[in-house]
């Protein structure tokens, strides 16, 4: 069974420019979680979305937004970019009345120059 | 508000040794407890998770964790160090109901593993 795949792997953008970021989660699995892992800042919790809408958002800028599409798959993105922008985006998914595990993706790294 | 505590940035420990991380939680209900690990340039992997019952969890790789509701805690212990555990491991609460879905982590320990 396939896990949660995200791409790219490596993103390099400059200030001002946007970000696009993709995940496919497991299959069956409805949630999509969105986190942002910065130098010393550990994971945050950006986004969540289940069954196509966006149920939850972090603290964070509306310039960080997203979607899910119907197959369940989702995408980030990060408009206007900043230089602390620049780390580890994870993405997980789980089902949405399951046990409350989040399996990850290997992430996709974004530097912002 | 729920928060996860892991107080030791840094952990350095010789092989064969035995190991336990930190981890404190501040949650209002019984807490939904994780312990992740995340190896260089990876995601983060399970390693076990406590949901009620039994307060010692058996996780993957020989780690075990301890539910110690008195004192807010759920503490990582391995009996013995592998040099492949070298990895920084994250504690995380589950943040559930209402419109409210998500793991909350703490800040994570970084594990160096010493010949």
């Amino acid at each position: 069974e396939a896990g949660v795949t995200q791409s790219p792997t490596h993103l390099i953008k400059t200030r001002g420019q946007q970000a696009t970021l993709r995940c496919s989660p497991i299959s069956g699995h409805t949630s999509v979680y969105w986190y942002q892992q910065a130098l010393g800042l550990g994971l945050q919790f950006l986004l969540w979305y289940d069954e196509g809408e966006e149920r939850n958002r972090g603290n964070f800028p509306p310039r960080f937004s997203g979607r899910q599409f119907p197959n369940y798959s989702s995408e980030l993105n990060v408009n206007a970019l900043e230089l602390e922008d620049s780390a580890l985006y994870l993405c997980a998914s789980s089902l949405r009345q399951g046990t409350g595990e989040l399996f990850f993706g290997e992430g996709s790294r974004l530097t912002v120059l | 508000a729920q928060s996860v505590t892991q107080p030791d940035i840094h952990i350095t420990v010789s092989e064969g040794a035995s190991l336990e991380l930190r981890c404190n939680y501040s949650y209002g209900a019984t807490p939904y407890l994780f312990w992740y690990v995340q190896s260089p340039g990876q995601g983060l992997q399970l390693l076990l998770k406590y949901f009620s019952g039994d307060t010692l969890v058996q996780g993957i790789k020989g780690f075990e964790a301890e539910f110690k509701r008195s004192q807010s805690s759920f503490n990582l212990r391995k009996p013995s160090v592998h040099w492949s555990d070298a990895a920084e491991y994250f504690c995380a609460v589950g943040d559930y109901g209402g419109a409210t879905n998500k793991l909350i982590f703490g800040t994570g320990t970084l594990l160096a593993v010493q010949p």
